[in-house]
């Protein structure tokens, strides 16, 4: 296990549907990151979080909202989604920003869009 | 930005043998290189990282090799075992951007008993 948990494991909606993905890491962590992972492609980061604030936001349409609450907890919120957006959703934590920290990744929630 | 191409994206070898997944970047001011294995259903794991002050490094049967003045690096699996498959994805940082990774697409690893 890698410290990082995320929620629901599998998800399902429609175009208009709002869902929330959640993720927790347990490693003490001041940096929180969202991954978009999808077949033949490489990851492609989304937002990165800093002691909870914003520090990157990877041009990710608007339909696409991160809340980070705490330095602990970390929510990617959907709405109107295209099937194009069926991907693995990956939360991942380092310590800090500081460069060549590792980043230890969650399983991943597994969307799909209808 | 930085761009990394992986090679190549699917490789089967019997077990026992040798495995070798080859990366290209093209920051020549990039110079941290992690590889990252992630099996069905799981996130990616680190496995082994390199730094560019550093030609080789070595983990039991895993090894990461870097050439900084051809711009590649790769990973060599020695006496590969099943439950070495899974899917693997090289890595570098950008230096323009605190802790940014750009990766590969993958390379999925299959050992055949």
């Amino acid at each position: 296990e890698t410290g990082v948990t995320q929620t629901p494991r599998h998800l399902v909606m429609g175009m208009t549907n709002k869902k929330s993905l959640k993720c927790e890491q347990h490693l003490g962590h001041n940096a929180m990151y969202w991954y978009k992972q999808s077949a033949k492609k490489p990851l492609e980061l989304m937002f990165v979080y800093n002691f909870k604030e914003q520090t990157e936001n990877n041009s990710v349409p608007s339909r696409f909202s991160p809340e980070c609450p705490n330095s602990s907890h970390l929510f990617l919120h959907l709405h109107t989604l295209q099937p194009e957006d069926s991907a693995l959703y990956l939360c991942a934590s380092s310590q800090d920003l500081a460069r060549q920290e590792t980043q230890y990744f969650g399983p991943g929630t597994r969307l799909l869009v209808l | 930005g930085e761009n990394v191409e992986q090679h190549p994206s699917t490789l089967s070898v019997q077990e026992g043998d040798s495995a070798v997944i080859k990366c290209t970047y093209s920051d020549s001011a990039s110079n941290y290189f992690p590889w990252y294995k992630q099996e069905l259903g799981k996130g990616p794991q680190l496995i082994i990282d390199i730094r560019s002050n550093v030609g080789e490094k070595k983990d039991q049967r895993i090894a990461v090799t870097l050439n900084k003045t051809a711009k590649h690096f790769s990973l060599h699996i020695t006496e590969t075992q099943p439950e070495d498959s899974a899917v693997y994805f090289c890595a570098a940082s950008d230096q323009t951007g605190a802790n940014n990774l750009f990766f590969g697409t993958g390379t999925r690893l299959t050992v055949i008993p």
